[in-house]
């Protein structure tokens, strides 16, 4: 069946380092990516999604590139801030599991000053 | 704020009862997804609805039922609780389902604690 798989946490960076947070996924056809955001105490937010192969997603600085070949969708950010601080997860969604979105495990970042 | 209302916030009950959560959906969005989310577990999505019929049903006990009404709120039912069951419960709409251009917003969760 269809599963995203990302990078364990939790995942601590200075202010201004750069962020990569890995996600590959499997998944037939061609489904839709997307990255959430989860902020403590608060529910889920859409933070970039790609919807076909080589789309570039991008928000708030953030972006991801939707590689077909390595099935992968990593999360990428220049320069993180504390205020980034949040567990990120990575979902798919595909005809084939009805639409539904799978996520993966979620990564815990957190940036200190 | 997402436009997903999701009711109560927090929820504390003992073992053996019954409980049910609620969500309004945003204004015209006809999907609604449950998912679970446990410490140990990640998000694990529970069954979906789409205007008013159940489209789609993962891992969801069959102590735990829901259904989505003609106005296309939503309630989960949760009954002969455990402590197991103890997690945050997050209801997320869509405009139909989640795929190209369409995306699904989530609820704030309801926290449930099993005493």
């Amino acid at each position: 069946g269809n599963s995203v798989t990302q990078m364990e946490g939790p995942v601590t960076l200075s202010e201004e380092a750069f962020l990569t947070i890995n996600c590959t996924y499997t998944a037939t056809g061609y489904p839709s990516l997307f990255w959430y955001v989860q902020y403590p105490g608060e529910g889920l937010q859409l933070l970039l999604k790609a919807t076909k192969a080589d789309d570039k997603g991008s928000n708030k600085g953030f972006e991801a590139t939707y590689r077909k070949e390595t099935t992968s969708f990593h999360l990428e950010k220049g320069s993180v801030q504390v205020s980034d601080s949040a567990v990120y997860f990575c979902a798919l969604s595909a005809v084939d599991s009805s639409y539904k979105l799978i996520f993966g495990s979620g990564t815990r970042l957190l940036v200190r000053p | 704020d997402s436009g997903v209302t999701q009711t109560p916030k927090h929820l504390i009950t003992a073992t053996g009862q019954r409980v049910t959560l609620r969500c309004s959906p945003r204004s015209g969005d006809l999907s609604v997804y449950w998912y679970q989310q446990s410490l140990d577990q990640g998000l694990q999505f529970l069954i979906q609805y789409y205007n008013g019929e159940e489209r789609a049903k993962g891992n969801i006990l069959e102590r735990f039922s829901a259904q989505q009404f003609p106005d296309l709120h939503s309630e989960l039912n949760l009954s002969s609780l455990e402590l197991g069951d103890s997690a945050l419960y997050f209801c997320a709409s869509s405009v139909d389902v989640v795929g190209v251009g369409t995306e699904a917003f989530f609820g704030q969760g309801t926290r449930l604690t099993v005493v």
